[in-house]
């Protein structure tokens, strides 16, 4: 596509209810990053694919978090057990080889848990 | 760990000045220093990167300088216009995964 496309723009959801978020990359880029942005705050790294595969987990901040990609496009991040604190917009962004350059962010999907 | 402090937080400038954000990392082993501009409800928009092989790039009223000693970068606008405001991220990154982001600064020009 065009850009990168995120799904859904917007979720509320109730406390301890599992959320699922999509990230639709560019066509062709093989690396694709989730982010969080907390109110007023800066982007927290999640996790990153390169390909299917994930060599950097390291931000995902406890194991109610997890995310796939599969067929080297569609990635999805998971919440389970949602608490208000995961309250955030969740970013995804891609890039054409995860070679530092040319990140492209989507408009994000804005959790609320309530 | 790895580290970006990007002040300030909050900057006004009358239209027609320049506003300069400034960025500090920690990660010597940084090489690609991205700037996005973040406007309300939409995600950052790249307008402009360096390369650590670089110490400055110019696009129109734009400008991003680089100290690699010093481990600084700065964003440099000049001629504001009141479409600028918005909230600015600096980035650093290895060249390869993940951006770490500072903390935003939200510039507010005035007409």
């Amino acid at each position: 596509g065009a850009g990168v496309s995120q799904s859904p723009s917007n979720k509320v959801t109730e406390k301890g209810k599992d959320v699922e978020l999509r990230c639709d990359p560019i066509s062709g880029h093989t690396a694709l990053y989730w982010y969080r942005q907390s109110l007023g705050q800066g982007l927290e790294f999640l996790i990153y694919f390169q390909g299917n595969s994930a060599p950097d987990k390291s931000g995902l901040p406890s194991d109610r978090f997890s995310a796939e990609r599969t067929g080297g496009s569609v990635s999805t991040l998971t919440i389970q057990r949602t608490q208000q604190e995961d309250s955030a917009v969740y970013l995804c962004a891609s890039s054409p080889q995860g070679q530092g350059g040319d990140y492209t962010f989507g408009s994000g999907t804005r959790l609320t848990v309530v | 760990g790895e580290n970006v402090e990007q002040h300030p937080s909050t900057l006004s400038v009358q239209e027609g000045d320049s506003a300069v954000i400034k960025c500090t990392y920690s990660d010597s082993a940084s090489n690609y220093f991205p700037w996005y501009k973040q406007e309300l409800g939409k995600g950052p928009q790249l307008i402009i990167d360096i390369r650590s092989n670089v110490g400055e790039k110019k696009d129109q009223r734009i400008a991003v300088t680089l100290n690699k000693t010093a481990k600084h970068f700065s964003l440099h606008i000049t001629e504001t216009q009141p479409e600028d405001s918005a909230v600015y991220f600096c980035a650093a990154s290895r060249g390869g995964g993940k951006l770490i982001f500072g903390q935003g600064t939200e510039l507010s020009v005035k007409p």
